[in-house]
């Protein structure tokens, strides 16, 4: 079965810091693969996606990640953290060739802090 | 476009009480969700719908029903609530192809007593 774990429930970094939040995955088949970004007391929004193409992903708010099929890993980084980076960061997977209806799952998340 | 909403937003109950939380989306997507999410949990998939007329188990739907009303709304409803199922609850749709995201709903925080 697949499974998607972050390491480090909290992540706290200053202002203008880098940014790196970890996320590995578990599967047979590399999946696909997706960072999402929840504000406080607002629903999940896409930073965004793996499928298939560039290994190098770039997403909204200076977000990318790297897809490393060696590794297993999908971690996410920013170069320079701004303070409305706070918020919790899920990475998910989803079956590339089982999975009727697109199914997700989640990481347990990463809530990042970022100090003035 | 609304894209996905949720009712309500937030909800007590009494141990033992019913209610249906509501989702609704205004994007044609075919395929629609209900998620839990938990402290540490991350989010846990409920039930799915991958198109109208069809709806199946996720990892955790024991306590929950859930109705494919029609292509634009998803409802779930809880029977006998229980504290264990104090959480936020979450709505997502999507469209084919695979790999595309999901597009979620602002939430409904319920608490049960």
């Amino acid at each position: 079965a697949q499974s998607v774990t972050q390491l480090g429930s909290h992540v706290s970094v200053s202002e203008g810091a880098l940014v790196l939040l970890r996320c590995n995955y578990s599967s047979s088949v590399p999946p696909y693969l997706f960072w999402y970004v929840q504000y406080p007391n607002q629903g999940l929004q896409l930073l965004l996606k793996y499928t298939s193409a560039a290994t190098l992903v770039k997403g909204i708010n200076g977000f990318e990640a790297e897809f490393k099929k060696s590794e297993t890993s999908f971690h996410l980084t920013k170069p320079s953290a701004h303070m409305s980076d706070a918020a919790e960061y899920f990475c998910a997977v989803s079956d590339r060739l089982h999975n009727q209806g697109g199914k997700l799952i989640f990481g347990q998340g990463t809530e990042l802090s970022v100090k003035p | 476009n609304a894209g996905v909403t949720q009712t309500p937003k937030f909800q007590v109950l009494k141990t033992g009480q019913s209610m249906t939380l509501q989702c609704a989306q205004d994007m044609n997507h075919n395929s629609m969700y209900w998620y839990r999410q938990d402290p540490g949990m991350g989010l846990r998939l409920i039930y799915y719908s991958a198109s109208e007329g069809t709806t199946d188990k996720g990892e955790v739907p024991n306590g929950y029903n859930v109705s494919r009303l029609n292509k634009r709304e998803f409802s779930l409803r809880l029977e006998s609530a229980a504290p264990s199922q104090t959480s936020v609850y979450f709505c997502a749709s999507r469209n084919p192809p695979q790999g595309s995201e999901q597009y979620f709903g602002p939430g409904t925080r319920l608490t049960v007593t």
